[in-house]
């Protein structure tokens, strides 16, 4: 099973803030990785597919990088409501996996 | 626009069973693979099972291989969850969710609100 580890596990942030959060992969998932927002209470939205493509009408602040085991999300000027959990998840190989979750709140 | 609806949460005994549905519109559903994902109370997703498009092949879990069936109607426009021989563990809001492919697997670009299944005595 691919284990993906997520960091940090929750961050504290300030509107306009720049929002990093990383996901690392146990092994190779080439660019099968995407990524999710969850706020509360709600259905989790696909934010990011396959490591960098945007999502129609997902917010331009919203962008990801990486390759192989190594993936980045990051939130450029971070709003009040971004306030949520996010989660990435390969789809390279079974079992699916998603990593444990990164939780953002507003400072 | 893109709609799924899960129904057939409950509160259920250990040991005994309950089926999910999952109720899609507003898109081409026989062209899809599908999936179940759930979420324990205040924890993360986690993947359950997958079918095809055209229901040929299925995928699950290891926590829940054996006991949880997926299955699709495509004339009906459903996917179904049949679980049985529940544990405590398996409480979780299920959510079902879409592949944005036909075959599998790919980014789950739309999901349903999700459904609530707690096993408890």
């Amino acid at each position: 099973e691919i284990v993906l580890t997520q960091s940090p596990d929750f961050q504290s942030v300030t509107p306009k803030e720049k929002v990093t959060i990383t996901c690392r992969a146990s092994q190779s998932i080439g660019s099968s990785l995407h990524w999710y927002q969850q706020k509360p209470d709600q259905s989790p939205k696909l934010l990011i597919k396959y490591a960098s493509q945007s999502i129609s009408g997902v917010p331009s602040r919203f962008s990801g990088s990486g390759s192989g085991t190594d993936f980045t999300l990051t939130i450029n000027s971070l709003e009040a409501e971004d306030v949520a959990a996010y989660y990435c998840h390969q789809s390279s190989n079974l079992p699916y996996t998603f990593g444990q979750g990164t939780k953002l709140e507003i400072k | 626009q893109v709609q799924l609806v899960e129904s057939g949460g409950d509160v259920v005994q250990p040991g005994r069973s309950l089926r999910l549905s999952c109720a899609a519109s507003g898109f081409t559903f026989s062209s899809y693979a599908m999936h179940w994902v759930r979420q324990a109370p205040g924890k993360g997703l986690e993947w359950v099972a997958v079918i095809w498009y055209d229901g040929t092949k299925e995928y699950y879990a290891d926590s829940v291989k054996g006991r949880f069936t997926i299955s699709r109607d495509n004339s009906k426009t459903t996917l179904y969850l049949q679980m049985n021989s529940l544990r405590a563990e398996d409480t979780a809001v299920y959510y079902c969710a879409r592949d944005s492919g036909t075959i599998c697997c790919r980014a789950y670009d739309s999901w349903g609100q999700g459904t609530l299944v707690t096993v408890s005595s």
